[in-house]
């Protein structure tokens, strides 16, 4: 069965530092990656997403993930945080051609201005 | 905002209510989906309709009954519901399997709370 596995369920970082979100996930057969992003009070959106070529994939608002497939890893980045970033950032896969989205526990992220 | 909309925003229903949740898109989409989120949980899948058919059915209490009328429209029906059952129902829609990359676009949801 699919699973994924966030590695940090709150993280406090000042404005301006560097923030890594681990995701790791369980799947025999080719997947599609997703982050996506819950603002305080909005609807869950996408952050960015890999299916297929270049396994660096950028985003919206400066944030990039890296899939790494030997690992079956796609950890988020942004070198620098603002204040704005604070929200629930979800790690999310899904079988390729298939309908089932499945997410991770979310990791909650507080910036401090 | 997004372009799914979800309706009502806010629900409290009596465990011996009947009452539905409504979900709408105009993006030509040809899945769409009904989640269930409890407070910081991720959410979790319940049905998926793939060309107003159902698709995925994850072992779902009967006491909700999912409904696609056509292309742009998604209900949930509730009955006799649970205490249990109160949640953040939210639906997505996505291109159907095999085309695009399966990107969710969710509505804002429905907040439900079970007496």
């Amino acid at each position: 069965a699919q699973s994924v596995s966030q590695h940090n369920h709150h993280v406090i970082l000042s404005e301006a530092a560097s923030l890594e979100l681990g995701c790791n996930y369980s799947y025999g057969g080719t997947v599609n990656l997703f982050w996506y992003v819950q603002y305080p009070g909005q609807h869950l959106q996408l952050l960015l997403k890999y299916f297929s070529g270049d396994p660096l994939v950028k985003g919206i608002k400066g944030f990039e993930a890296e899939f790494i497939k030997s690992k079956f890893s796609f950890n988020l980045r942004k070198p620098s945080v603002q204040w704005s970033d604070t929200a629930e950032y979800f790690c999310a896969v899904r079988n390729t051609g298939g309908f089932k989205t499945i997410f991770g526990a979310g990791t909650r992220l507080f910036v401090k201005a | 905002d997004t372009e799914v909309t979800q309706t009502p925003k806010h629900l409290v229903m009596g465990m011996t209510n009947k009452k539905s949740l409504k979900c709408e898109q105009h993006m030509g989409h040809r899945a769409m989906y009904w989640y269930k989120q409890k407070a910081k949980k991720p959410p979790e899948l319940m049905f998926v309709y793939s060309y107003e058919k159902l698709s995925i059915n994850e072992s779902v209490p009967s006491r909700f009954s999912p409904e696609c009328p056509n292309s742009s429209l998604l209900n949930l029906h509730l009955h006799a519901l649970q205490p249990e059952d109160s949640a953040l129902y939210l639906c997505a829609s996505s291109q159907a399997s095999g085309s695009g990359t399966g990107e969710l676009f969710f509505g804002e949801g429905s907040r439900l709370t079970v007496l």
